[in-house]
């Protein structure tokens, strides 16, 4: 699997947009990046996933870069609840069964 | 209702001894994860099933072993533990699409194993 390389922790403010990167140099063109994120105590739960466009939903949104060599997922106004720690993966389109879990970012939302 | 559930959520126990951790999915999914959270909260992944059948298993020692009675259910027993089977373990789900292709993974709320 294609390496992730993410910083180990970000800190924010309530209620103001936070950008989590993400740089995977040696993506493939068939690597879809895929963002998961684990509240404490929780298990992993899915925010988003991309291959080329970028993408919208109601928890995040995902840019990616035009090489695809990196992303970013954008929580538009971070709550006390979005704090997490946060995966970036990438998964394989022709083998998409399982997750590889790196370090991930460690988000920390000031109230 | 719970999508991905698992029971017991904490187990204590003591070396040696066998123990079960049971997982149950109610979103129809036809495949199944167990994952392993360390000490140091790294996520790995130990086996997988698609339809009750074996896909994944990630070198996990010979004492751990999966069941799937069904689609709904995957359960992982565990044999003689070990101090270092201490962790937190996870089970997913997710659905097949085509090909080689699956959606995204539901993950349960964890079963935290503790080997005394």
């Amino acid at each position: 699997d294609a390496k992730t390389t993410q910083p180990n922790s970000m800190e924010s403010n309530e209620e103001e947009p936070v950008h989590l990167p993400c740089n995977h140099s040696t993506i493939s063109g068939t690597d879809y990046i895929h963002w998961y994120r684990q509240l404490p105590s929780q298990g992993p739960e899915y925010v988003i996933h991309g291959l080329t466009s970028n993408v919208n939903n109601r928890m995040a949104s995902l840019a990616i870069a035009e090489d695809r060599k990196s992303s970013t997922l954008i929580l538009h106004r971070a709550t006390l609840r979005d704090a997490a720690v946060y995966y970036c993966i990438l998964k394989s389109g022709g083998s998409n069964y399982k997750l590889t879990f790196g370090k991930g970012t460690l988000l920390t939302v000031n109230p | 209702d719970t999508a991905v559930s698992q029971t017991p959520k904490y187990l204590v126990t003591q070396m040696g001894n066998d123990k079960s951790i049971k997982c149950e999915q109610n979103l129809g999914h036809d495949t199944m994860y167990w994952y392993k959270q360390d000490s140091k909260k790294f996520l790995k992944i130990m086996f997988s099933y698609n339809n009750k059948e074996l896909i994944i298993n990630e070198t996990v020692p010979n004492r751990f072993s999966p069941k799937s009675p069904d689609k709904a259910h995957l359960n992982l027993h565990i044999n003689s533990l070990e101090l270092g089977d201490s962790a937190v373990y996870f089970c997913a789900s997710s659905q097949r699409t085509s090909g080689n292709l699956y959606n995204e993974q539901f993950f349960g709320p964890g079963t935290r194993l503790t080997v005394l």
